[in-house]
């Protein structure tokens, strides 16, 4: 497995700000992905980051809410753009890593509340 | 859509066996089954996978049925600390389609 380190771990937004989420791993990875869990419910993929081009998105998620940056193997960013109470979500952080059969492993989240 | 069905919730007595089903019907060829389990307040925990056989690793045993059209996820000596929501997913590992989706699982309540 790798360390997958998340930061924040833990916030509180106000409503109409944005908020970027850093995700970085010890290892060399294949794929890194972000998915969201709302309160009660079970996890979302948001995106694929494609490092050095544009992340791809799923359905009904844009990248003009969740801009997703990846300029290298091991490092991501998940931006939640003008929030509101709605984004309150756990947001995580997912890699496949190079030589490890394509399981896919998880951060421990970031805990956002948009008041 | 998550292409498994788990029932909702299951009861265990600590230190005995955790037997957690999983029906994936429409499972193809080349679509492994893959289990994560996420205790409260933690991102989801790799347990483990297979294609066919039967695989068994330091935290659990799966078991898949000859005609892959069901699988169960056995804990064999359940503690409190494996109270949690466990998924059972079915994915490709091959090619591009690395994508892991995930449907309600099952929460498993270990009691004492």
């Amino acid at each position: 497995s790798a360390v997958i380190s998340q930061k924040p771990s833990r916030d509180i937004c106000q409503r109409g700000t944005s908020l970027t989420i850093q995700c970085q791993v010890d290892s060399q990875v294949t794929m890194m992905f972000w998915y969201r869990q709302q309160p009660g419910q079970s996890l979302t993929l948001i995106a694929t980051a494609n490092q050095g081009s544009e992340a791809t998105y799923e359905s009904g998620f844009v990248i003009d809410k969740f801009p997703i940056s990846r300029p290298n193997l091991t490092f991501s960013t998940l931006t939640v753009s003008n929030m509101s109470p709605e984004d309150s979500s756990i947001y995580l952080c997912s890699v496949s890593l190079q030589g490890d059969g394509n399981t896919i492993y998880f951060g421990e989240g970031s805990w956002l509340t948009v008041v | 859509d998550a292409k498994t069905t788990q029932p909702p919730s299951m009861d265990c007595a600590e230190g005995r066996a955790a037997n957690l089903p999983c029906n994936h019907s429409t499972i193809s060829g080349n679509e492994y089954v893959y289990w994560y389990r996420q205790i409260h307040s933690q991102g989801p925990q790799y347990i483990i996978h297979g294609l066919k056989n039967n695989e068994t690793n330091e935290m659990a045993s799966l078991i898949i049925t000859e005609d892959r059209k069901s699988s169960t996820l056995i804990l064999p000596h359940a503690t409190l600390r494996d109270t949690a929501v466990y998924y059972c997913i079915v994915r490709n590992s091959g090619g591009s389609n690395y994508k892991l989706t995930f449907g309600k699982g099952t929460l498993l309540t270990v009691n004492p």
